[in-house]
């Protein structure tokens, strides 16, 4: 089945530091997406990203598609950013595989 | 934007019972539909993708016989958990196409007692 590996599991930082998030997929990938998870279950779709780096205020994610990676960057974090983070990727069009997410719990 | 709506929010069935649960997209035509669940302290499962006009194709554990699927036009999906038990609890999201980004309804957090 498709796998993907996503790490670290859990981290906790302190307000400021710097956060990596990574995703590693078994095989080629379309496109794939990261997602932060409310509290409540509802996903919000952080970035679409098939190729290369994007970039939206402190998060930056790059995926490389011929190495079947991505990463989520968080820099300057806050205690906002606390939360769990998905990644999922799309073998085929319309439907997405799931890592097992990252709790990030970010303390003052 | 692209919208999508799930009804309802929350629910709780008896065990054995069954319950309905509906994907509305928005502002987009959805050629595809694809429901996932979420158990406690798991990640997200697709269950089945649902294309208009094609067979739906559900993932291994999961069937048509239990999870029915109506996916009547662009716009509207819907599954049914026949029989719930306590392993169905969880919260179930509806993932609806647009080209290759998929947008996410809020989910339907079901219980079973």
């Amino acid at each position: 089945g498709q796998q993907v590996q996503q790490s670290p599991a859990s981290l906790v930082l302190q307000e400021g530091e710097n956060a990596e998030l990574q995703c590693n997929f078994s095989t080629s990938l379309n496109s794939m997406q990261w997602f932060y998870q409310r509290p409540e279950g509802s996903l919000v779709s952080l970035f679409y990203n098939p190729s290369g780096t994007k970039q939206s205020g402190r998060l930056t994610s790059t995926t490389v598609i011929k190495e079947r990676r991505s990463s989520l960057h968080i820099s300057s974090s806050q205690i906002t950013d606390s939360g769990t983070y998905l990644c999922a990727f799309m073998p085929n069009y319309n439907v997405l595989y799931f890592g097992s997410g990252t709790k990030l719990t970010v303390e003052p | 934007g692209a919208l999508v709506y799930q009804y309802p929010r929350r629910t709780i069935c008896k065990s054995g019972t069954s319950m309905r649960m509906e994907c509305q997209a928005v502002g987009f035509q959805a050629t595809s539909v694809a429901w996932y669940r979420q158990s406690p302290q798991k990640t997200f499962e697709l269950i089945a993708l649902s294309t208009v006009n094609s067979a739906i194709k559900y993932e291994q554990n999961f069937t048509q016989e239990k999870f029915p699927i109506s996916h009547p036009n662009l716009s509207f999906s819907s599954m049914t958990v026949l029989n719930a038990y306590l392993e169905d609890r969880g919260l179930y999201l509806c993932g609806a196409s647009r080209q290759a980004e998929v947008f996410f309804g809020k989910g339907t957090r079901l219980t079973v007692v």
